[in-house]
């Protein structure tokens, strides 16, 4: 699977939108995107996948860009409760469901 | 719906005893069962990946005569640490897959492991 690159970390105000970047330069034409998050102590919660086309559902946007290089995890208000490490993750469709974690970024969102 | 639970959520065992973890999915039937470790302020490490009904594929690195994992259900798998040791201690998630296409994960709560 394609590696990803995610910011280490980020703030955020509360009610404001937090765009969340990843990169993942080498991904090949079958591999989706997928992004999760992990509130502290718990297990990841899956957010929102796509393959080329921008998505949207009820926690958060991914727009990918048109060469598919690129990516941005929106949450249109975030709040204190959205806290968490989230992962950027490419995967290939055939890769018997596997999910290959990286670093992720620590999101801290501030009063 | 997509509820998998972790039993328990947290033990605490002796050096040289073995622990048993459950994972359930609560609501859907999973094809596919997933063991990561995680340790304090890392990310999330694939063990091992069971099919109900066949034998679990292990990661490189991962010993599997003693992380034994048995997935007999659709909606149970079970990961034994044997012999533990204070290096085993982390934080196990399990994750279920329905396979039924979208082949999205849904993860555990987790199970936080002390061996002392």
């Amino acid at each position: 699977d394609a590696k990803t690159t995610q910011p280490p970390s980020m703030d955020c105000a509360e009610g404001r939108a937090a765009n969340l970047p990843c990169n993942h330069s080498t991904i090949s034409g079958n591999e989706y995107v997928y992004w999760y998050r992990q509130i502290h102590s718990q297990g990841p919660q899956y957010i929102i996948h796509g393959l080329k086309n921008n998505e949207t559902n009820e926690m958060a946007s991914l727009i990918i860009t048109e060469d598919r290089k690129s990516s941005t995890l929106i949450l249109p208000h975030a709040t204190l409760r959205d806290t968490a490490v989230y992962y950027c993750i490419v995967r290939h469709k055939a890769a018997g469901n596997k999910l290959t974690f990286g670093g992720g970024t620590r999101v801290l969102v501030k009063p | 719906g997509a509820v998998v639970s972790q039993h328990p959520s947290w033990v605490i065992c002796k050096s040289g005893t073995s622990v048993k973890i459950e994972c359930r999915s609560l609501d859907f039937q999973a094809t596919t069962m997933f063991w990561y470790r995680q340790f304090p302020k890392q990310s999330l490490m694939l063990m091992a990946t069971s099919n109900e009904g066949s034998k679990a594929t292990y990661e490189q690195g991962v010993e599997k005569d003693k992380f034994l994992i048995n997935h007999a259900s659709l909606t149970l798998s079970t990961l034994t640490v044997t012999s533990a040791h204070p290096e085993d201690s982390s934080f196990y998630i399990c994750s279920a897959s329905a396979g039924t296409g979208k082949n999205e994960q849904y993860f555990g709560p987790g199970t936080r492991l002390t061996v002392t």
